[in-house]
């Protein structure tokens, strides 16, 4: 069963446009975290959130976490054509095994 | 390249057959995770070894099996292949948990059972 659920699942924007991407989950967790993913690719690792954490800056990528909602967001500013990937939330639980739990993924087109 | 090494890229074969994946981590990383992707399915773990050591399991049929070598590279054996089990498959790995940096992935194995 998939841990993150990532909304919305699709979006297309304008070159230069903000894209906000949310990620709620269900278990309490260590750390989340944020990969992308080009077509038919290996996941990127993108940022890291611990849960004591609130809020973590990467270039032109922002996260936030709320640990009372257990949910997340990803914001790309200024987005590029080159952004066009997949994006996927990745919860790891502070309960049970080892092991990172991917969400369904956000699709995002930036068009030029 | 992201210091993770998958082998083969692509492997097609027939239902039945029995195929071995293999993944090298990146130098230094002692935790080793499988995914399978599918487009139905999304990005479901696996199997998890930490130096040698089997750590976690996931969503692993009882026809696949994996294991984690003194070098720590990895395998991951997928036997009586079935069409459902065409997907991509990944390797990852990590420092303890990946708390620090999150995980590395490999470029994936597609595999293709007709």
């Amino acid at each position: 069963s998939q841990q993150g659920e990532e909304d919305p699942q699709a979006l297309s924007i304008q070159e230069g446009e903000n894209a906000t991407m949310n990620c709620s989950y269900k278990t309490s967790i260590n750390n989340l975290q944020w990969y992308r993913q080009n077509s038919g690719r290996g996941l990127v690792h993108l940022i890291l959130i611990r849960s004591n954490e609130r809020e973590k800056h990467s270039g032109r990528l922002r996260v936030t976490l709320d640990t009372s909602k257990k949910s997340s967001s990803l914001l790309i500013t200024a987005s590029r054509a080159a952004d066009t990937a997949s994006y996927f939330c990745a919860t790891d639980s502070a309960q049970g095994a080892q092991k990172l739990v991917f969400g369904q993924g956000t699709r995002l087109t930036i068009n030029p | 390249d992201s210091g993770v090494t998958q082998t083969p890229k692509h492997l097609i074969t027939a239902t039945g057959q029995r195929v071995t994946l293999r993944c090298s981590p990146r130098s230094g990383d002692l935790s080793v995770y499988w995914y399978q992707q599918s487009l139905d399915q999304g990005l479901q773990f696996l199997i998890q070894y930490y130096n040698g050591e089997e750590r976690a399991k996931g969503n692993i049929l009882e026809r696949f099996s994996a294991q984690q070598f003194p070098d720590l590279h990895s395998e991951l054996n997928l036997s009586s292949l079935e069409l459902g089990d065409s997907a991509l498959y990944f390797c990852a790995s990590s420092d303890y948990r990946g708390r620090n940096y999150g995980y590395t992935f490999g470029s994936g194995t597609r595999l293709t059972v007709v």
